[in-house]
């Protein structure tokens, strides 16, 4: 099992550009999140999927898009690239548990974007 | 809402002395408890659970109990490594989500 993967590993990109951060786990678990942590700081919540084509909003949404067709793959869109985007991106998943709850999470290398 | 609190960092101490990182939480029903660990660089893994009421969680010399009565999950270890210098999040499962504490920042001398 790879896990959860991540690309790119590093990118930078010019204000007002875009581009999307890749996220794949082989675990067949259905919830996905996208995180982004700022430097020293902790985990914010950009957007969630408890499966193929359910999302909703984290804490951070703005700015950001996603989109969830299979259970594998959860990639998040930048339109329109902003300084303050600047941040280690982390994919997750995990599993439903009972009681609407979710398992350990499981989180990728993460891709590290500076945008200039 | 659920949420959990840590004690703020960093935390610095010297190779073999003992540690407690505090972490307590408020939640609704019966959440599972965890402990996660990011090494500089790296995405966060986890380092121990604890599924209910007087669980202890246990990895790599770490211990956490989950204490119902006092809402808490204090992450310990007698004698810590400068390979332990890392971040250490507290966190609990909400509803389809995990919430995490802050993070603490651990730091060991030599």
């Amino acid at each position: 099992n790879a896990g959860v993967t991540q690309t790119p590993k590093f990118r930078i990109l010019k204000i007002g550009q875009s581009m999307t951060l890749q996220c794949a786990q082989d675990m067949n678990h259905n919830y996905m999140y996208w995180y982004r942590q700022d430097p020293g700081m902790g985990l914010k919540l950009i957007y969630y999927s408890v499966g193929a084509g359910i999302t909703d909003k984290g804490e951070v949404p703005n700015g950001y898009n996603v989109s969830r067709s299979t259970t594998e793959d959860f990639p998040l869109r930048l339109e329109l690239a902003a300084p303050s985007q600047t941040s280690v991106y982390f994919c997750a998943s995990s599993r439903p548990v009972a009681g609407g709850r979710t398992d350990t999470q499981y989180f990728g290398p993460g891709t590290r974007l500076t945008v200039l | 809402g659920d949420s959990v609190t840590q004690m703020e960092g960093p935390v610095t101490l010297s190779e073999e002395a003992f540690l407690t990182i505090n972490c307590t939480y408020t939640a609704t029903g019966y959440p599972s408890l965890f402990w996660y660990v990011q090494y500089p660089g790296e995405g966060l893994q986890l380092l121990l659970k604890a599924t209910k009421a007087d669980d202890k969680g246990s990895n790599k010399g770490f211990e956490a109990t989950y204490r119902k009565e006092t809402t808490s999950f204090h992450l310990e270890k007698g004698s810590v490594q400068v390979s332990d210098s890392a971040v250490y999040f507290c966190a609990l499962n909400g509803d389809d989500k995990i919430i995490f504490g802050k993070g603490t920042r651990l730091h060991i001398l030599p």
